[in-house]
């Protein structure tokens, strides 16, 4: 069964605490993708890579790291230097090869800080 | 930023009637993509029109772009209960670039 998983589904993480959340691609895609989207809004960037040990900073990468050691994952870690972090994250993926334009959504993880 | 606009920002119709989506963009484009969000889910991808294209059918879907006026609009036709969700539009510059989402429209289809 191919996509993207995300876990967790829901998360609660205390203030001042890190939090990794994970993303995981099965579909051999080059790019990946992180997204935060809140209540009746769109979606902003917050990171992206297009190859294993390279990633590029999106429009709110400001308290959020990722890493890309390997080409079918690439978690992102919630920072205690994010100062609203209360949202709901998608991860997605990309073939660039062959001229692929369609991005491929995971089911998001509901990160709450309590 | 949000480079994509939709509008209108809401939308209710009956079961059978046409939903007619619009979005605006503000730079050049290589194409320009449709999703569909359910409520607490991801994405998913609906249809893809490139610059080059005026028109793009699939299924009860029709999408029009008028990269003159940087707009796109996305029609629904004979729609379902089931079409309830939210719709972005999202612009690809193109050069593998990342794409930038609109802030979308809600869709309620009445039984």
């Amino acid at each position: 069964d191919g996509g993207i998983t995300q876990s967790p589904k829901y998360l609660f993480r205390k203030e001042g605490q890190n939090v990794t959340l994970s993303c995981e691609q099965n579909l051999n895609h080059d790019a990946m993708y992180w997204y935060r989207q809140d209540p009746g809004q769109g979606l902003r960037l917050i990171y992206y890579s297009q190859i294993v040990n390279d990633f590029q900073k999106g429009d709110i990468a400001e308290g959020y790291s990722v890493s890309r050691e390997k080409k079918e994952s690439f978690p992102l870690t919630v920072t205690s230097a994010q100062k609203n972090p209360t949202a709901f994250y998608l991860c997605a993926s990309r073939l660039l090869a062959g001229g692929s334009d369609t991005q491929y959504f995971g089911p998001g993880t509901r990160l709450t800080v309590l | 930023s949000q480079q994509g606009e939709e509008d209108p920002q809401a939308l209710s119709i009956q079961e059978g009637e046409n939903a007619t989506m619009n979005c605006s963009y503000k730079t050049s484009i290589n194409n320009l993509q449709w999703y569909r969000q359910n409520s607490g889910r991801g994405l998913v991808h609906l249809i893809l029109i490139r610059s080059n294209e005026r028109e793009k059918h699939s299924g009860r879907l029709r999408v029009t772009l008028d990269t003159s006026k940087k707009s796109s609009s996305l029609l629904i036709t004979a729609s379902r209960a089931a079409d309830t969700a939210s719709y972005f539009c999202a612009t690809d510059p193109g050069s593998a670039r990342q794409l930038t989402f609109g802030s979308g429209t809600q869709l309620t289809v009445l039984p």
